[in-house]
């Protein structure tokens, strides 16, 4: 069985501030890992994905996400955020083809001005 | 193009009523996903319809139930509703059983049980 661990339930960061979100996974397979985002009031949309290749992934708006198969990581970091990136995040993760989503409970980041 | 679009967004019932939720997927997507997303238990997965068939199925109880139509609409239904079933329910699409890529997911329906 696969499990996700977001270390952090809530950070509160200064606006311009570099921020990172921790995610750490279990699992006995290979998986797919990913970042969603959700907005008060909205459903989740992802930010980013690794599925192979590069370990190193960048969304379009500034947030990246490292790959770390021996530390079984995938934090999140932005180096600078913005009032609007106020939102909870989710780390998720899926084995193969599957798209049954095992998430995290989700880290609640809020900027501060 | 529309996203997922999921009705009723808010609703309120009353334990031992039942429910049904809908969800429209993306033009041309044909894998519809549920989730159940609460404060104490997060984001879990319920089940997975393509083509009109459940391909996978979350650890639910059997008053939890969906099916999903030949246009890939979906329905979820909730038997016999208890407190406990009050929460955010979501539905995701993608375009096709072998993808690996991202799951759209709608707004939501948010279920109130008294």
């Amino acid at each position: 069985a696969q499990s996700v661990t977001q270390l952090d339930s809530q950070v509160p960061v200064f606006e311009e501030a570099p921020v990172e979100l921790r995610c750490n996974y279990s699992s006995s397979v290979s998986v797919y890992l990913f970042w969603y985002v959700q907005y008060p009031n909205q459903g989740l949309q992802l930010l980013l994905k690794y599925l192979s290749g590069s370990t190193l992934v960048e969304s379009i708006n500034g947030f990246e996400a490292e790959f770390n198969k021996s530390q079984t990581s995938f934090h999140l970091r932005k180096p600078s955020v913005h009032i609007s990136d106020t939102a909870e995040y989710f780390c998720a993760v899926t084995k193969g083809s599957a798209r049954q989503l095992t998430f995290g409970s989700g880290t609640q980041l809020t900027v501060l001005p | 193009k529309a996203g997922v679009t999921q009705t009723p967004r808010y609703l309120i019932k009353t334990r031992g009523q039942q429910v049904t939720l809908s969800c429209s997927p993306i033009s041309g997507h044909r894998s519809v996903s549920w989730y159940q997303q609460t404060p104490g238990q997060g984001l879990q997965f319920l089940f997975e319809y393509f083509s009109e068939t459940q391909r996978n199925k979350g650890n639910f109880p059997g008053r939890f139930s969906g099916r999903q139509f030949s246009n890939s609409r979906s329905e979820m239904n909730v038997s016999t509703l208890e407190l406990g079933d009050s929460a955010l329910y979501l539905c995701a699409s993608s375009l096709h059983l072998s993808d690996t890529g991202e799951l759209f997911f709608g707004e939501g329906s948010r279920l109130t049980v008294l």
